[in-house]
């Protein structure tokens, strides 16, 4: 089966410092015809449904502040937060949506204010 | 607006039957692959079900195959979910996600409602 591990899973930032999280998908998410990364990013703050942040790996979702950006390419992913805010306290998720089944979640990361 | 309300969860005993429903409003639901998704208490995301824009195709996580069904009705604008042979790992928030890019199964979420709880227990 086909895993996406994200890293940390759990981090503490001061308020408009940056934070980072990492996801490794145990397959490449590039499809090579259209060098397109099949990889999302989804928000979900406490008691809240998720909420897409991110998609194709690096485009923002409408709405989505610009201090969140993602990159990264066939195995290896980041979202950064470049400034963070009070409201950006959620755990985030990567997903992979790669042709075929199944529609994999990572674990989760967890942003706190430090 | 897009809007995704789920309704049918409730407290179910173990080896029993579940309906979940989904109902779509502000957008051409024919158009849009759907997904059902979930997520046990204090767990994370967990892909279910999906189905495509018209119904022909769907797949299943191998945690569900074989026991949930997902189905729609294009005419009526909703999304379904058959829960059977229901046990305790299935306890868990179930989302409706509209698939974000139209005739696309394969796709990102880029709508979601607020889930209903399904608990399993005797």
């Amino acid at each position: 089966d086909i895993v996406l591990t994200q890293s940390p899973d759990s981090l503490a930032v001061s308020l408009g410092e940056r934070a980072t999280i990492n996801c490794k998908s145990s397959q490449s998410v590039l499809y090579s015809v259209n060098n397109a990364n099949y990889l999302a990013w989804y928000q979900q703050k406490p008691g809240q449904s998720p909420k897409l942040l991110i998609y194709w790996a690096s485009t923002r979702a409408s709405g989505v502040p610009d201090r969140f950006s993602g990159s990264g390419s066939g195995t290896d992913f980041t979202l950064t937060i470049s400034s963070l805010q009070a409201e950006d306290v959620a755990v985030y998720y990567c997903q992979r949506y790669y042709h075929t089944p199944p529609l994999t979640f990572g674990g989760g990361t967890k942003v706190e204010i430090k | 607006q897009v809007q995704l309300v789920e309704s049918g969860g409730g407290v179910v005993q173990p080896g029993r039957s579940l309906r979940l429903s989904c109902a779509a409003s502000g957008f051409t639901f024919s158009d849009y692959p759907m997904n059902w998704v979930r997520q046990a208490p204090g767990k994370g995301l967990e892909w279910v079900a999906v189905i495509s824009f018209d119904g022909n195709n769907d797949y299943y996580a191998d945690s569900v195959k074989g026991r949930f069904i997902i189905s729609r009705d294009n005419s009526k604008n909703a999304l379904y979910l058959q829960m059977n042979s229901l046990g305790a790992d299935d306890t868990a928030v179930y989302y409706c996600a509209r698939g974000g890019l139209m005739a696309t199964i394969m796709i990102h979420f880029d709508y979601w409602g607020q889930g209903t709880l399904v608990t399993v227990s005797s």
